[in-house]
């Protein structure tokens, strides 16, 4: 059965420092996967999906995620952070039924 | 383009009652999904409806029910409400639905927040 882990339940990173955020996953297949952020109150934004192709992948907001399939990782990065950018981030995998990991919240310190 | 928009924002029920949640998708996207989103359990899959057809199914009781309609546009009933369904609704929609090679990019609506006393 497909899941989601995402090892990390809250993260602090200094405003302009890097950041990473982990995604295992577990698929029968070659997944499809997604990177969504959600800010509180809101739904989910799509930060960038990975169907096929080149494993480095670009979304929105200067967020990149890399898929190995070795590893069975997706993890999410950006070079530096921004204060707006502190919200909560979930993994998916999945297609007709896309499965979450449980999310990651990331705080930023100015 | 207006995005996926959900009605209403916010619904406060008693236990035993019904509820029902309306969604409406993106302009041309023909696929809707609905999920449940609790502090507890993270986000869930309910379910995914395809020109007026459910596709797919979580593992939710028969209390959680849906239906889409022919402009695309999704409703989610949930009956004799339990203090345990209290959470986010979330709808997403997506273009197509396909057996064959496809993409399945989704897009989240605000939610609706669901509080049973």
């Amino acid at each position: 059965a497909q899941s989601v882990t995402q090892p990390d339940i809250h993260i602090t990173v200094s405003e302009g420092a890097s950041l990473e955020l982990r995604c295992n996953y577990s698929y029968g297949a070659t997944p499809y996967l997604f990177w969504y952020v959600q800010s509180p109150g809101q739904g989910l934004q799509l930060l960038l999906k990975y169907f096929s192709g080149d494993t480095l992948v670009q979304g929105i907001k200067g967020f990149e995620a890399e898929f190995k399939r070795s590893q069975s990782s997706f993890n999410l990065r950006k070079p530096s952070v921004h204060w707006s950018d502190a919200a909560e981030y979930f993994c998916a995998v999945g297609a007709r039924d896309m499965r979450f990991g449980a999310g990651t919240r990331l705080t930023v310190k100015p | 383009k207006a995005g996926v928009t959900q009605t209403p924002r916010y619904l406060i029920k008693t236990r035993g009652q019904q509820v029902t949640l309306s969604c409406s998708p993106i302009s041309g996207h023909r696929s809707v999904s609905w999920y449940q989103q609790t502090p507890g359990q993270g986000l869930q899959f309910l379910f995914e409806y395809f020109s007026e057809t459910q596709r797919n199914k979580g593992n939710f009781p028969g209390r959680f029910s849906g239906r889409q309609f022919s402009n695309s546009r999704s409703e989610m009933n949930v009956s004799t409400l339990e203090l345990g369904d209290s959470a986010l609704y979330l709808c997403a929609s997506s273009l197509a639905w396909s057996s064959g090679s496809f993409r399945y990019e989704q897009y989240f609506g605000p939610g609706t927040r669901l509080t049973v006393t």
